[in-house]
């Protein structure tokens, strides 16, 4: 079976502590993405990867940093961490589809890292 | 990046087919449209996708309007286990960034 692995399913911090959120994939996929999710607000798009040392931001990048050192993993830091980063993190992979360019390929997830800053 | 509209909610009876509807009227010629469900306590999982023709798997059907303007991810028999947020996501097919709105919550009631 294809997986997405994020590190901690449940996470607890205080406000100013660096946070590592750690996700692997199994695929050999080129596109890994960080998504939050918050109630009423769907999932937001805060970094996305399309290749080992290459990132992007997404929608909410303010207060996260990325990292993709191998192709398999990606991780999402934030600096110092704030209560207004209490969320549930989502990581995901892709790759384009099979026999094309185009990246239509389906989006895996993984189980999702809920964080909650004290 | 082109929006969709959903219903916020919607609920149907188990063993009863569930016809979802999204809206997407600024859809551009090379927007891929795909579903994507998310279960209580998962991470989104894919459903379906398609571009002009209506496509069938093993999970749903995917009605696309002649104009493309609006699609409906179609459940046959539902069952409990189908309730979830759904969510319809216009793909660009040269883009990589798929962008999540609120979805359809899908009650199915025994």
């Amino acid at each position: 079976d294809v997986k997405v692995t994020q590190s901690s399913r449940y996470l607890v911090k205080r406000t100013g502590e660096k946070v590592f959120l750690e996700c692997v994939q199994d695929m050999d996929h080129e596109n890994m993405f960080w998504y939050r999710q918050d109630p009423g607000l769907g999932l937001r798009l805060i970094y996305f990867s399309y290749d080992v040392k290459m990132k992007e931001k997404g929608d909410i990048p303010e207060g996260y940093s990325v990292s993709r050192e191998k192709k398999e993993r990606f991780s999402l830091i934030l600096e110092s961490a704030s209560t207004n980063q209490t969320s549930m993190y989502l990581c995901a992979s892709s790759s384009p589809a099979r026999g094309t360019n185009i990246y239509t390929g389906e989006l895996f997830f993984g189980e999702g890292s809920r964080l909650t800053v004290l | 990046d082109a929006k969709t509209t959903q219903p916020n909610s919607m609920e149907s009876n188990e063993e009863e087919p569930v016809h979802l509807p999204c809206n997407h009227s600024t859809i551009s010629g090379t927007d891929y449209i795909h579903w994507y469900r998310q279960l209580p306590s998962q991470g989104p999982e894919y459903v379906i996708h398609g571009l002009t023709s209506n496509v069938n798997n093993r999970m749903a059907s995917l009605a696309i309007a002649e104009d493309r303007k609006s699609s409906t991810l179609i459940l046959h028999r539902a069952t409990l286990r189908d309730a979830a947020v759904y969510y319809c996501i216009l793909m660009a097919g040269y883009g990589q960034n798929f962008v999540f709105g609120p979805g359809t919550r899908l009650s199915v009631l025994p």
